[in-house]
């Protein structure tokens, strides 16, 4: 298994200009998560999916639309980039609570780092 | 609003002990997790709790007291390659849903 994986790995833009990140799993889990993890500021949650076709907001979702049209992608997409959207982006998933109700651990991709100029 | 505080930054010495606070104001409490994030990479899961009490495994503890609003993880014999970011997270639950929000983490250099 390759648990998350994360598309690009890196990514420079200018600002205005738009871009998708990819977010995979391949452990048939329900939840999916984006967030973003800025110096000081800990990781902070931008949109989340709770399963195949639904998307909600989350702490900070501003500038930032978000797609689950299959259950294993979870994409992040920002329409008109902004130098303060420079940032490393996670990805992270997790079963439903049914199925390990004790233990509801997020997986964490690799992370993206943008950068906005 | 949820509000978790951790201490920014902490020394230990190798093979020595070191206890990682976080104390947290939330509403819909459904447990604290601890992850491990060395530079660079994403985090990992090391610890959850739902109970008070004392988890423990290996060479590391997490205890946590849901009256206080507090937790804390323990580092035994501690190793070089400890030295990371601990971030500790609370999960809620709202809106029929479960999330996680996660503490500004704290980053422990282990010395020689």
């Amino acid at each position: 298994n390759a648990g998350v994986t994360q598309t690009p790995k890196f990514r420079v833009l200018k600002t205005g200009q738009s871009m998708t990140l990819l977010c995979a799993q391949d452990m048939n889990h329900e939840y999916m998560y984006w967030y973003r993890q800025d110096p000081g500021m800990g990781l902070r949650l931008i949109h989340y999916s709770v399963g195949e076709g639904t998307t909600a907001k989350g702490e900070v979702p501003d500038g930032y639309n978000v797609s689950r049209l299959k259950k294993q992608n979870f994409l992040l997409g920002l329409e008109s980039a902004a130098p303060s959207q420079t940032s490393v982006y996670f990805c992270a998933s997790n079963s439903h609570p049914g199925d390990r109700a004790h233990l509801w651990e997020q997986y964490f991709g690799p992370g993206t780092r943008l950068t906005v100029t | 609003g949820q509000n978790i505080d951790q201490p920014t930054e902490m020394t230990a010495t190798e093979g020595a002990i070191v206890q990682i606070n976080c104390t947290y104001q939330t509403s819909g409490f459904n447990g604290l997790f601890w992850y491990q994030q060395h530079a660079g990479e994403a985090p990992t899961f090391l610890s959850y709790n739902v109970l008070d009490g004392l988890e423990e495994k290996g060479r590391f503890s997490s205890f946590l007291s849901r009256s206080k609003g507090y937790s804390y993880l323990l580092l035994k014999e501690l190793q070089m390659k400890d030295s990371a970011s601990y971030l500790c997270a609370v999960r809620t639950e709202g809106a029929g849903s479960y999330q996680l929000t996660f503490g500004k983490g704290t980053k422990l250099s282990v010395i020689p």
